[in-house]
């Protein structure tokens, strides 16, 4: 079962960008990158996700390597409202298995 | 739209009693999802779904049920409560392709 390997936590001053790393080495050809994030006391909420190329929306954007062993989750400015733990996770072949790791807990200072 | 659905929100159970935690979705998702979240801790895979009349287990099943009787309905039965189980529950739907979502989540005390 492919695994993702995320920093603890993260800071970032508000207003500036963040970049969120990602590895996941043993990814499958048919595995989709996603990304959520849980702000305290909810329950988890979409972010975005990919296959290969990289992804806009208006909550991020996602930069995925060009051998698919890593991506980076971009949040372009940050607000404090952004503050909560953020899940890479891959969706496992046919499956679409959905199993989450510790995750990165990004705090963001005014 | 109302999305994913859980009921209860809340739940104190004595230990040795059962209960169905529901979830029913109104997207059309095949796949469905049961987590847990212990306090301080990662979500855990419980059961999922890939389509009614398919289910199977995922990281820490023991002590639960479920069952897909419809495409929108996936029931999570525990059937004799144990303080180990306190802990809050998530249930989620997605499609092969796409983003999942998720519940509110409901609260599970056992006692």
């Amino acid at each position: 079962d492919a695994k993702t390997t995320q920093p603890n936590s993260m800071e970032s001053n508000e207003e500036e960008p963040v970049h969120l790393p990602c590895n996941h080495s043993t990814i499958s050809g048919t595995d989709y990158i996603h990304w959520y994030r849980q702000l305290p006391s909810q329950g988890p909420e979409y972010v975005i996700h990919g296959l290969t190329s990289n992804v806009n929306n208006r909550m991020a954007s996602l930069a995925i390597a060009e051998d698919r062993k890593s991506s980076t989750l971009i949040l372009h400015r940050a607000t404090l409202r952004d503050a909560a733990v953020y899940y890479c996770i891959l969706s496992w072949g046919n499956t679409g298995k959905l199993i989450f790791g510790q995750g990165t807990t990004l705090q963001v200072k005014p | 739209n109302a999305g994913v659905t859980q009921t209860p929100k809340f739940r104190i159970l004595k230990i040795g009693q059962s209960m169905t935690l529901q979830c029913t979705q109104d997207m059309n998702h095949n796949y469905m999802y049961w987590y847990r979240q212990d306090p301080g801790m990662g979500l855990k895979l419980i059961y999922y779904s890939v389509g009614a009349g398919i289910t199977d287990k995922g990281e820490v099943p023991n002590g639960y049920n479920v069952s897909r009787s419809t495409t929108e309905d996936f029931p999570l039965r525990l059937e004799l409560a144990a303080p180990s189980q306190t802990s809050v529950y998530f249930c989620a739907s997605s499609t092969r392709t796409d983003g999942a979502f998720f519940g509110q989540g409901t609260r599970l005390t056992v006692v």
